[in-house]
């Protein structure tokens, strides 16, 4: 079955510190992984996904199919980088939807 | 931001009551999507369409129906709504793909009581 496991639900750390969010997942399947950020109350916005390789606001994530791991990272944390951030997984169906199988989310906080 | 929106944003309804949320799109995607998003449990996707009148169920389905009769609206209903239900919808809209990007809604919150 498919799984992601998003150990921690809270991380705080200081304004200019590195920050590690960590995700496993468990998965048959060649892994299509996602990192998705949500602010306060807002919509799931597209933090990055692990095809593009691209670095969005600082942050990367690198596939770890030994580890099965996408922990997502950034050197130096800021303010505006406080949300709720999940991992995902994506499942595709028989019809070609992209079914996303989510992770419980890691709120982050960071502190001035 | 894709073009998605929601209706209602906030809702509060009595147990046992129907009601219906609805999901607009203008991207023409083919594939939408509903999930509910709760404390501890992530987002769980509810069902899913592939097409006009073309649906299937996700992972929490039960006590969920949806309709899709256009290509733009995705609709999802409560039957009879229980507390259970009470929680954060989002709808989601892709155009199918490996690699292609998933856009979301910005919520209705649905209240139970």
């Amino acid at each position: 079955a498919q799984r992601v496991t998003q150990p921690e639900k809270l991380l705080s750390v200081f304004k200019g510190a590195p920050v590690e969010l960590k995700c496993n997942y468990s998965y048959s399947g060649s892994p299509e992984l996602f990192w998705y950020v949500q602010y306060s109350r807002q919509r799931l916005q597209l933090l990055l996904r692990h095809i593009s390789r691209e670095s969005i606001k600082g942050f990367t994530a690198d596939l770890n199919k030994g580890e099965t791991s996408f922990h997502l990272k950034k050197p130096f944390a800021q303010e505006e980088d406080s949300a709720m951030y999940y991992c995902a997984l994506s499942v595709l169906s028989i019809q070609g939807a992209q079914k996303l199988v989510f992770g419980q989310g890691t709120r982050l906080t960071i502190n001035p | 931001d894709a073009g998605i929106t929601q209706s209602p944003r906030h809702k509060v309804t009595e147990t046992g009551t129907p009601v219906t949320l609805r999901c607009h799109q203008t991207e023409n995607h083919r594939y939408m999507y509903w999930y509910r998003q709760d404390p501890g449990h992530g987002l769980r996707l509810i069902h899913y369409s592939y097409g006009v009148k073309d649906t299937d169920k996700g992972e929490v389905s039960d006590g969920y129906s949806v309709s899709r009769s256009k290509t733009e609206d995705f609709l999802l209903t409560l039957e009879s709504a229980t507390s259970s239900q009470t929680s954060v919808y989002f709808c989601a809209i892709s155009s199918g793909s490996s690699g292609n990007t998933i856009y979301f809604g910005e919520g209705s919150w649905l209240t139970v009581v």
